[in-house]
């Protein structure tokens, strides 16, 4: 069965710096991956996602994601975070199959300090 | 506007009292689904469906009920909540599963339940 981890239940920022929250992933067959960002009192909004291809994905609101096979990971960064940035972060990982679930993350909170 | 919508947002209720959580969705999706989310725990599905009258247990489907008579609606029924029941409830769809592993999911605005 497929999992993800999120190593870090919390990760502070300073505004203008590089962010980067952490994703690692277990699958049997190939993974499809995908961030959701969750803002206060809101559902999950999508970020970007990892099917196929290029390693490096790019997403909403400037976040970009690596996906490395060799590592099992798919890290979130930005280049230069925001404090509107400060949510709470999923990573989530599908395995091939059909009917396979979308497996989530326990959430990674960032704040973003000005 | 593309949305899905979840009824009510807030609810309080007493142990034993059954209800029901409405999801409904406008973008003509064939899956759906309900997770409940725990501190600390992420985001834990309790079931699924695939198409109209198709529906498939999740990761903790213990004590919850679905129907997909309809493509758009999708509830979610307490027979007899528990305390434990007591949780941060979503709604999710997206265009199609069969062919779609890959499909974003849409999630609702969230079912903030308290069961006493």
């Amino acid at each position: 069965a497929q999992s993800v981890a999120q190593p870090e239940d919390q990760v502070n920022v300073a505004e203008g710096n590089p962010l980067t929250v952490k994703c690692t992933y277990s699958v049997s067959g190939n993974p499809y991956l995908f961030w959701y960002v969750q803002y206060p009192n809101r559902g999950l909004q999508f970020l970007l996602k990892y099917i196929t291809g290029d390693n490096l994905v790019k997403g909403s609101y400037g976040f970009e994601a690596e996906f490395n096979k060799s590592q099992t990971s798919f890290h979130l960064k930005k280049p230069s975070a925001l404090v509107s940035d400060s949510a709470l972060y999923f990573c989530a990982v599908r395995d091939t199959g059909v009917g396979t679930p979308l497996v989530f993350g326990k959430g990674t909170r960032l704040s973003v300090i000005a | 506007e593309a949305q899905v919508t979840q009824n009510p947002r807030y609810l309080i209720t007493v142990t034993g009292k059954k209800l029901t959580v409405t999801c409904s969705q406008n973008m003509n999706h064939e899956y759906m689904s309900w997770y409940r989310q725990d501190p600390g725990l992420g985001l834990r599905q309790i079931y699924y469906s695939m198409n109209v009258e198709v529906t498939d247990k999740g990761d903790v489907p213990e004590g919850y009920k679905v129907s997909r008579k309809e493509k758009r609606n999708f509830p979610l029924i307490l027979e007899s909540p528990s305390p434990n029941q007591t949780s941060l409830y979503f709604c999710a769809s997206s265009l199609g599963s069969t062919s779609g592993l890959t499909d974003t999911q849409y999630f609702g605005p969230g079912t903030r339940l308290t069961v006493l």
